[in-house]
């Protein structure tokens, strides 16, 4: 079944430090791959998102993630948290096969930062 | 682009009443899909239109649940015979008609309470 594993429900970083979330999928073949950031109240904004080519992307706010297809993971990693990061995070997969237009998401990761 | 809106934000209900939430997609975006995102849970696909078609609708939607959109354009989402179990935030989500990979715009949800 098709899936998306986040393991960490909650992690908490010092502002300044480096941050790594991580994403592991289950799909029958490479999937689309996103990451999305939801603050409080809000909807959900896209970070960054794979299709193919480059396993290493960059997004908004500084974020990249890196592919991994050997390990099935889409980490996403920051060098230097800022306070306003705080929130959740959220790993998605897309289809890439015919008969389904499904996006599935896995249970987030809420990040709190440290002054 | 104003980006995806819905409304009410915000909808207290009785439980056994009928309640209706709106959502207008970007303008130019084709596909438009309906989520519900529960406290500490990753928003869980309910159903998918391409245009005015209905494509693809969770198994986990209930015969309570009804969804269109008549034109193409904004879709609106039914729940009748609400039950406190539907108290959830309902996400609209729209792309843009291209193909292969797309990443989704999000709105900023309603938030249902049945009570």
């Amino acid at each position: 079944a098709q899936s998306v594993t986040q393991p960490d429900i909650h992690i908490t970083v010092s502002e300044g430090a480096s941050l790594e979330l991580r994403c592991n999928y289950s799909y029958g073949a490479t999937p689309y791959l996103f990451w999305y950031v939801q603050s409080p109240g809000q909807g959900l904004q896209l970070l960054l998102k794979y299709f193919s080519g480059d396993t290493l992307v960059q997004g908004i706010k500084g974020f990249e993630a890196e592919f991994k297809r050997s390990q099935s993971s889409f980490n996403l990693r920051k060098p230097s948290v800022h306070w306003s990061d705080a929130a959740e995070y959220f790993c998605a997969v897309g289809p890439t096969t015919s008969g389904t237009y499904k996006y599935i998401f896995g249970t987030g990761t809420r990040l709190k930062v440290l002054a | 682009d104003t980006g995806v809106s819905q409304n009410p934000r915000h909808k207290i209900t009785k439980r056994g009443q009928n309640v209706t939430f709106r959502c207008d997609p970007i303008s130019e975006h084709n596909r438009l899909y309906w989520y519900r995102q529960t406290l500490g849970q990753g928003p869980e696909f309910l159903t998918y239109f391409q245009n005015e078609a209905q494509l693809e609708k969770s198994r986990l939607l209930s015969d309570r649940f009804s969804a269109e959109r008549p034109k193409g354009s904004f879709s609106t989402l039914e729940i009748q015979r609400t039950e406190q179990g539907d108290s959830a935030m309902y996400l609209c989500a729209s792309s843009p008609p291209v193909i292969g990979g797309y990443e989704q715009y999000f709105g900023p949800g309603t938030r249902l309470t049945v009570t």
